[in-house]
């Protein structure tokens, strides 16, 4: 069955780095694009882009260009999120999502577990 | 940017009674390449990701309960929740794919 299994919850200080991983099963990782979602504590939710995982071309929506990073290591079939120069305000849980379709970045029907990522001093 | 705009922002429904919440979106969703309008609605609980409950803005995900429809198009959409259970306390989102940066609505609350 189709699951994708996210690295567990971080800690980190301000200004340093964190890398969240999304591990695909049940299918290849290169037959889908693979979304990335933040949820703020409290908050709502908030797509941050998705990554092309032919071209392993990324696309990311205003907020989350700069520091922000999508990438893929297809041997293993995970896909990455890299944060650089975090700040409280990056505190939040991360999801990645896949769509439905193959060939086709729309409704998003498998999601990750979600990874914690708080920032703090 | 499109903008998805919910309401209510919470709303408290009987056990066995119907729930409705509706999304606009500042621009139409509406693909004219299949007639359909790009949206989806996601339910999440506590500790949860969302689970995708409806998309093509009527068309039902797989497994998800026939008490569960959404209605619209274009630019005013609708879930609705013909009887409401104990267990459909949750958050629910719309969603937009018809272009990116796809949007979410700012979420409903739905309490017994």
């Amino acid at each position: 069955q189709v699951q994708l299994v996210q690295s567990g919850s971080e800690l980190k200080k301000p200004g340093a780095s964190v890398k969240v991983s999304c591990k695909a099963s049940g299918y290849t990782l290169t037959k889908y694009a693979l979304n990335w979602v933040r949820q703020a504590p409290g908050q709502g939710l908030e797509w941050m882009g998705w990554i092309n995982t032919i071209t392993e071309n990324p696309t990311y929506a205003r907020a989350f260009t700069g520091r922000f990073v999508f990438s893929l290591d297809t041997s293993v079939n995970t896909a990455y999120l890299q944060i650089s120069s975090l700040t409280a305000e990056d505190t939040a849980v991360y999801y990645c999502a896949r769509p439905s379709l193959d060939g086709y970045n729309y409704y998003f029907d498998y999601w990750g577990q979600g990874t914690l990522v708080t920032v703090s001093s | 940017d499109i903008v998805m705009t919910q309401s209510p922002d919470s709303l408290a429904v009987s056990l066995g009674e119907r729930a409705t919440v509706s999304c606009k979106s500042s621009q139409t969703v509406l693909y004219s390449s299949n007639s359909k309008s790009s949206l989806a609605w996601y339910q999440q609980k506590p500790g949860q990701p969302p689970n995708l409950l409806i998309y093509w803005a009527s068309t039902r995900e797989s497994g998800v309960p026939d008490r569960f429809s959404g209605s619209g198009s274009g630019t005013d959409f609708t879930l609705t929740i013909s009887s409401l259970q104990a267990e459909d306390v949750a958050l629910y989102y719309c969603q937009q794919y018809y272009r990116t940066p796809y949007t979410f609505g700012q979420g409903t609350k739905l309490e017994i």
